[in-house]
């Protein structure tokens, strides 16, 4: 069962448009959740996250929207930069203080020129 | 400054051999954790260790093995490497506020 869903495999934008990446969940009980980015060749790095608290939040040109009763988050990118370029993840704590996160399947983001 | 390092980048290796991975960090960090990275599939948790002696299954452990004799090390190992394990893999370690550290991984290759 793919507790952390990630439907769109690929996504296109012009430089300068927004990107959004999508998210949904099954499992109620995760309480956070983070988004990785992952250059070819590099391991993922983190990139902003949020608490089930909050329904927002943002840095910079990144900002990630949770709504819980959708189990669904989105990334948007604003405004999107070649160098945003890479393949994006979404994640959540599989038990809480176990350090185990359950990983989307990834959406490779492609911002043209 | 600390850090996670991945040895081989690339590997090529015939099918039925044994391989290790090299997993070496210096945040002198309890917790390590590996993963596999498979188009399709996302990143899926193989092996982890909360600890020096200690070693738990992840979600796709079959044909893997870790063991921890220290805090900075925790090799992954094949024991007899099958096409199916031609991957990329990668070491963490699980900080707080922001999930894991990743290492830069490496490229496995069965043939």
């Amino acid at each position: 069962d793919q507790q952390v869903k990630q439907n769109s495999p690929s996504l296109s934008v012009q430089e300068g448009r927004i990107s959004i990446l999508n998210c949904d969940y099954t499992n109620s009980m995760f309480d956070y959740f983070l988004w990785y980015k992952k250059y070819p060749a590099e391991g993922p790095t983190f990139l902003i996250s949020i608490s089930s608290i909050k329904d927002k939040n943002e840095d910079g040109r990144f900002t990630v929207f949770l709504n819980k009763s959708a189990k669904h988050l989105s990334l948007h990118i604003v405004p999107s930069q070649p160098g945003d370029s890479a393949v994006y993840f979404c994640a959540a704590p599989f038990i809480s203080g176990t350090y185990k996160y359950i990983f989307g399947t990834g959406t490779r983001l492609k911002v043209l020129a | 400054d600390a850090e996670i390092t991945q040895s081989p980048r690339h590997k090529i290796t015939e099918t039925g051999r044994q391989v290790t991975l090299a997993c070496h960090q210096t945040w002198n960090h309890n917790n390590m954790f590996w993963y596999r990275q498979d188009l399709g599939h996302g990143l899926r948790l193989i092996h982890y260790s909360y600890g020096v002696q200690d070693t738990n299954k992840g979600e796709v452990s079959d044909g893997y093995s870790v063991s921890r004799s220290n805090t900075e090390d925790l090799p992954l190992t094949l024991e007899s490497a099958a096409s199916s394990q031609t991957s990329v893999y990668f070491c963490a370690n699980p900080g707080t506020y922001y999930g894991y550290t990743f290492g830069s991984g490496t490229r496995l290759t069965v043939v």
